[in-house]
């Protein structure tokens, strides 16, 4: 079956320090990638996202995720976080159902940034 | 232009007792869909629509029925509510069909079943 995983559940990081969040999903066929963010008491944001082309895919407040298909992978970093990225992050995937563009979420990665 | 909006923000119901939950979007978008978010399992899809008239089962559909009789409205519905539809549920909306498509979020409606 088709799944998305994020393995870390929460992450607490000090204000500068560098972040990677993980996602790998289980699906041979061909994906569109998302990472969406929600910070606390808000919806949910799209951060970035992968369709084709260069797997280094650059989004908004400075965050970048890399597609590696080998890994079935979809990491989304950023150099220096802040206090204001205190949030929850979600990996997301569609494509699994041909012609739908029903998305499959990861169980969210709670990052806690410390001032 | 609002975007998706979502009423009520937060309900608290009896088990047993029905309500039904709004979305509105105004971005003139085919798609819409209802989800849940419950902790450490992220977003779930309850039911869709891929254009006015229509809707769809999505993975978790038990217990909910939906409508769409406008193209701008969605709206979710629990006939006889129960413990285990306490959660958080989001209603999100895309433009087209299309798989790049990016979906757009409501602010989430909180519901406790007692």
């Amino acid at each position: 079956a088709q799944s998305v995983s994020q393995h870390n559940h929460h992450v607490i990081l000090s204000e500068a320090a560098s972040l990677e969040l993980g996602c790998n999903y289980s699906y041979g066929g061909t994906v569109n990638l998302f990472w969406y963010v929600q910070y606390p008491g808000q919806h949910l944001q799209l951060l970035l996202k992968y369709f084709s082309g260069d797997p280094l895919v650059k989004g908004i407040k400075g965050f970048e995720a890399e597609f590696i298909k080998s890994k079935f992978s979809f990491n989304l970093r950023k150099p220096s976080v802040q206090w204001s990225d205190t949030a929850e992050y979600f990996c997301a995937v569609n494509g699994f159902q041909t012609g739908a563009n029903n998305l499959f979420f990861g169980t969210g990665t709670r990052l806690t940034v410390i001032p | 232009n609002a975007g998706v909006t979502q009423t009520p923000k937060f309900r608290v119901l009896k088990t047993g007792q029905s309500m039904t939950l709004l979305c509105a979007q105004d971005m003139n978008h085919e798609y819409m869909y209802w989800y849940r978010q419950d902790p450490g399992m992220g977003l779930r899809l309850i039911h869709y629509s891929v254009g006015e008239g229509t809707t769809a089962k999505g993975e978790v559909p038990d217990g909910y029925n939906v409508s769409r009789l406008k193209k701008q409205n969605f709206l979710l519905g629990l006939e006889s509510a129960a413990p285990s539809q306490t959660s958080v549920y989001f209603c999100a909306s895309s433009y087209r069909q299309w798989v790049q498509e990016t979906q757009y979020f409501g602010p989430g409606t909180r519901l406790l079943v007692l």
